[in-house]
């Protein structure tokens, strides 16, 4: 079965500086992965989506996440976090060969302080 | 597109009752899920459905859960009877196949006191 591990519960960074959520997954065959961000108390928002093309992966609001199949796994990065980008985070692994239904990691609560 | 809708966003009702939730998925997505989300537990796939029919339904906790989805556009996920520990967050997420993505709802947040 698929599964991902979310390395950290909890990152805390400095607005302005560097932000690096960790993510580990597990797959028989080449998975489809996913980021998924959720504001307080509203619905989760897709962030960016890795489909077996290209292994860097932009998504909204300046986030990207490189897919490394020698290392299993997909970190999302940001260059310079905002106060707005505080939020939870969720990797995610598409369940089955036809990607139907998707597992989602604990996640990660990002802090940003000013 | 309005997204997925769902209704209500609040529910407060006492151990026993009947509960239903409502869902109406974005016109044209194939794929429905619900979802459980706590503290404790995180994001938990209860049920999903590929045109109209359940596929996976052994995320239900138990069989005071049962989901139905009638038709493309409408889906309700039934707890009868609540009991507190139902309490959570409840998203539903529609799709066009996951390769995609899921677009989820807002959720409706449900507690039973």
């Amino acid at each position: 079965a698929q599964s991902v591990t979310q390395l950290d519960s909890h990152v805390s960074v400095s607005e302005g500086t560097p932000v690096l959520l960790r993510c580990n997954y597990s797959s028989s065959y080449s998975p489809s992965l996913f980021w998924y961000v959720q504001h307080p108390n509203k619905g989760l928002q897709l962030l960016l989506k890795y489909t077996s093309a290209a292994t860097l992966v932009k998504g909204i609001n300046g986030f990207e996440a490189e897919f490394k199949k020698s290392e299993t796994s997909f970190h999302l990065t940001k260059p310079s976090a905002h106060m707005s980008d505080a939020a939870e985070y969720f990797c995610v692994v598409s369940e089955n060969q036809a990607g139907t239904a998707l597992i989602f990691g604990k996640g990660t609560t990002l802090s940003v302080s000013s | 597109d309005a997204g997925v809708i769902q209704s209500p966003r609040h529910e407060v009702t006492e151990m026993g009752q009947e509960v239903t939730l409502r869902c109406k998925p974005i016109s044209g997505h194939d794929y429905l899920f619900w979802y459980r989300q706590t503290m404790m537990r995180g994001l938990e796939l209860l049920i999903y459905f590929n045109n109209n029919v359940p596929i996976d339904d052994s995320g239900m906790p138990e069989d005071r859960f049962s989901a139905k989805m009638p038709n493309a556009s409408f889906s309700t996920l039934k707890i009868q009877p609540s009991e507190p520990r139902d309490s959570a967050v409840y998203f539903c997420a529609s799709s066009s196949g996951s390769n995609y993505g899921y677009t989820f709802g807002s959720g409706t947040r449900l507690t039973v006191v």
